[in-house]
């Protein structure tokens, strides 16, 4: 099963902050964060591992809720280069498999 | 310069006609991975690998086959194509360290078309 991401798209001005979920249904491993600008592939943002510590990246961090098996992505003062779409992808276990959600579209306006 | 190289781009084919898209990693990577996106699903892993001769399935095998003969190239075979697998596909490759996946590096994808 796809993890679920919320929201679908956001709409922000530069400079304000946003939050991008991505919950499931089963118990997680770990959590992988991506973004894809338009025409591009995916390029790696951060992991989370369960029981590990929340990470960050520039201003974009994120958490990973083991008891809600939910992870959540933190756009702090965004900036027009944060445009993209967010993919999130789970790990149940170590093996290798990875499940991707459908995507946030986010849009960064001045 | 690191990079995953993926050939061809573009492809448009016929419903039936074998294909295989390649895929080269040249950072000596133990993981690989194939992946395609279409709107509204995001990525689904079609195969992966975690090593020379260690392939498994991801969410979406039917109609593909992959092979790891050698530990950077990861081709995918599509034997009898149908319109259903038009597609944008894309390929990365990871350290996968200790039977775990890191950072994975994306090639630039590959847009098919069947017909």
């Amino acid at each position: 099963q796809q993890p679920v991401q919320s929201p679908q798209a956001v709409i922000l001005r530069e400079g304000e902050d946003a939050v991008i979920n991505c919950s499931s249904s089963k118990a997680l491993y770990s959590v992988h964060w991506y973004r894809q600008k338009h025409g591009e592939a995916p390029v790696f943002l951060m992991i989370l591992l369960k029981g590990g510590e929340q990470k960050g990246h520039e201003k974009i961090s994120a958490s990973f809720n083991e008891k809600k098996q939910q992870s959540s992505l933190y756009l702090t003062a965004s900036q027009l280069s944060y445009s993209g779409t967010y993919f999130c992808g789970t790990e149940f276990r170590s093996w290798g498999k990875l499940q991707f959600g459908a995507g946030t579209q986010v849009v960064v306006t001045p | 310069e690191a990079q995953v190289t993926q050939n061809p781009r573009y492809l448009i084919t016929v419903t039936g006609k074998k294909l295989t898209v390649t895929c080269s990693q040249n950072m000596n990577h133990e993981y690989m991975s194939w992946y395609r996106q279409d709107p509204g699903l995001g990525l689904r892993q079609i195969y992966y690998s975690m090593n020379v001769e260690v392939t498994d399935k991801g969410d979406v095998p039917e109609g593909y086959k992959v092979s790891r003969k050698e530990k950077r190239n990861f081709p995918l075979i599509l034997e009898s194509p149908s319109p259903n697998q038009t597609s944008l596909y894309f390929c990365a490759s990871s350290a996968g360290l200790a039977g775990e996946v890191h950072e994975q590096y994306f090639g630039p994808g590959t847009r098919l078309t069947v017909t």
